[in-house]
């Protein structure tokens, strides 16, 4: 049974640092991973989709990467702002039952 | 392009009555429709799958009676909670994915915060 891990569950970091999102997953035999963000009392904002023969992909100061055969996946914020603060939810994809199986989340809070 | 809407954004009921919440997929054909449900603090629980014009498949734990979900068209999924109870009040989210993408990628709709009192 697939089952994904986030750590930390909250993180707090001054504006402006660099931070790294982790993200495990005990099954290898993912399709495709992907990185949400979710503003509190909000729906979900896709961030980064990873299919499971690629190893990273960028969307401006986000790098999100892949290492399948560990089982892991990060995710990189560069020169983090107050409006990066939210939780960030990572997911990956079945195709065995074509599901997605979700992290618990990490809560991200960036101080002025 | 790939725009999920959901109607109403946020209901309140009473005990025992039901409410019905909308999920369009506004710019493509949804063949596949999901509904979440989300608690405080806790991350997504599948609810439910199904695909347009098929009965939904629901995960275990979840009762297909209380939770009617139809998915009749391309374009529209509902999910209707009936005989609403306190402890059905949560984040209700759904998501759509077209089998022509070949991506398997799922489109969310933002929420419905339903509220039971």
């Amino acid at each position: 049974k697939q089952e994904v891990t986030q750590i930390p569950a909250a993180l707090s970091v001054p504006e402006g640092e660099n931070l790294v999102l982790n993200c495990s997953f005990t099954d290898s035999a993912i399709y495709n991973l992907q990185w949400f963000r979710q503003d509190p009392g909000k729906g979900l904002t896709s961030l980064l989709l990873i299919q499971s023969s690629q190893r990273e992909q960028t969307s401006g100061r986000l790098n999100a990467s892949l290492d399948k055969s560990s089982g892991r996946s990060t995710l990189y914020i560069a020169a983090s702002q107050p409006g990066d603060s939210a939780t960030y939810l990572c997911a990956v994809f079945m195709d065995s039952n074509y599901q997605l199986i979700w992290g618990a989340g990490t809560k991200l809070i960036i101080k002025p | 392009g790939a725009v999920v809407s959901q109607h109403p954004s946020w209901v309140i009921c009473k005990s025992g009555t039901s409410v019905k919440i909308e999920c369009r997929s506004l710019d493509f054909q949804a063949t596949t429709m999901f509904w979440y449900r989300q608690f405080p603090k806790q991350s997504l629980m599948l609810m439910a799958t199904s695909n347009e014009g098929s009965k939904a498949t629901y995960e275990q734990g979840v009762e297909k009676d209380k939770f009617l979900i139809n998915h009749a068209s391309l374009t529209l999924s509902t999910l209707t909670v009936t005989s609403a109870h306190p402890e059905d009040s949560s984040f209700y989210i759904c998501s759509a994915s077209s089998s022509g993408r070949g991506t398997y990628e799922q489109y969310f709709g933002p929420g419905t915060r339903l509220t039971v009192t």
